[in-house]
């Protein structure tokens, strides 16, 4: 395994719902990325955390609030969801936001009913 | 802005054949790196292979070879002797140098190549 662990890994939730996503690196880096997977389109970079300070907001809608107490810890909060942000949330860590070598996590499958 | 094309939605290899995924993008930049992400069937994503711009040989790693033409920006990967375990989704990436900053940074992916290896 990489190193870096989400909980859930699945997750079915309603539109009206608030549910938050966890991701945990034992790495010990200090960047953190949230990024969109959907079917037959490129993996979209959501969010990056520099020790603990969000650097880079890809235009996300803000019913996606992103939270990262501490390095080793990065949380995704949803809420009032749409059907189209059902998709594969990955979570990613490198050792700092100049590496270009990223550890991925296994994904949280989300589906917005 | 910088692009990744995969032209191969899904490609199939013969166990212990051989097989070439292909991979182009488009930059104005001369430093920049390449990756190829495997991604097994319900697994998580892990780094194949990296290849830095400025170097001119070829990036290896035990089965896994590139072959990274600079000038006509391509990068495509090949997978010797294919294994069961190979069968995966493969995404080439790009990256410029420096930090996250902006559209700078950021690892651009493109749409991935599902392999499929016959027993």
């Amino acid at each position: 395994e990489t190193g870096v662990t989400q909980t859930p890994r699945h997750l079915v939730m309603g539109m009206t719902n608030k549910k938050s996503l966890k991701c945990e690196q034992h790495l010990g880096h200090n960047a953190m990325y949230w990024y969109k997977q959907s079917a037959k389109k490129p993996l979209e970079l959501m969010f990056v955390y520099s020790l603990e300070e969000r650097v880079e907001n890809n235009s996300v809608p803000s019913r996606f609030s992103p939270e990262c107490p501490n390095s080793s810890h990065l949380f995704l909060h949803l809420h009032t969801l749409q059907p189209e942000d059902s998709a594969l949330y990955l979570c990613a860590s490198s050792q700092d936001i100049t590496s270009g070598e990223q550890y991925f996590g296994p994904g949280t499958r989300l589906t917005v009913t | 802005a910088q692009t990744v094309t995969q032209s191969q939605p899904e490609m199939s290899v013969q166990e212990a054949e051989t097989v070439t995924l292909s991979c182009t993008y488009d930059t104005s930049e001369s430093d920049y790196y390449l990756f190829w992400y495997k991604q097994p069937p319900s697994r998580q994503m892990i780094l194949v292979i990296r290849q830095e711009a400025y170097k001119q040989q070829n990036a290896t790693e035990n089965r896994f070879s590139v072959n990274f033409q600079k000038a006509a920006k391509s990068f495509s990967l090949k997978i010797s002797d294919s294994q069961l375990g190979d069968a995966a989704m493969y995404f080439c990436a790009y990256r410029s140098p420096g930090p996250v900053r902006g559209s700078q940074g950021n690892l651009i992916f493109g749409k991935g190549t599902k392999l499929s290896v016959k027993p």
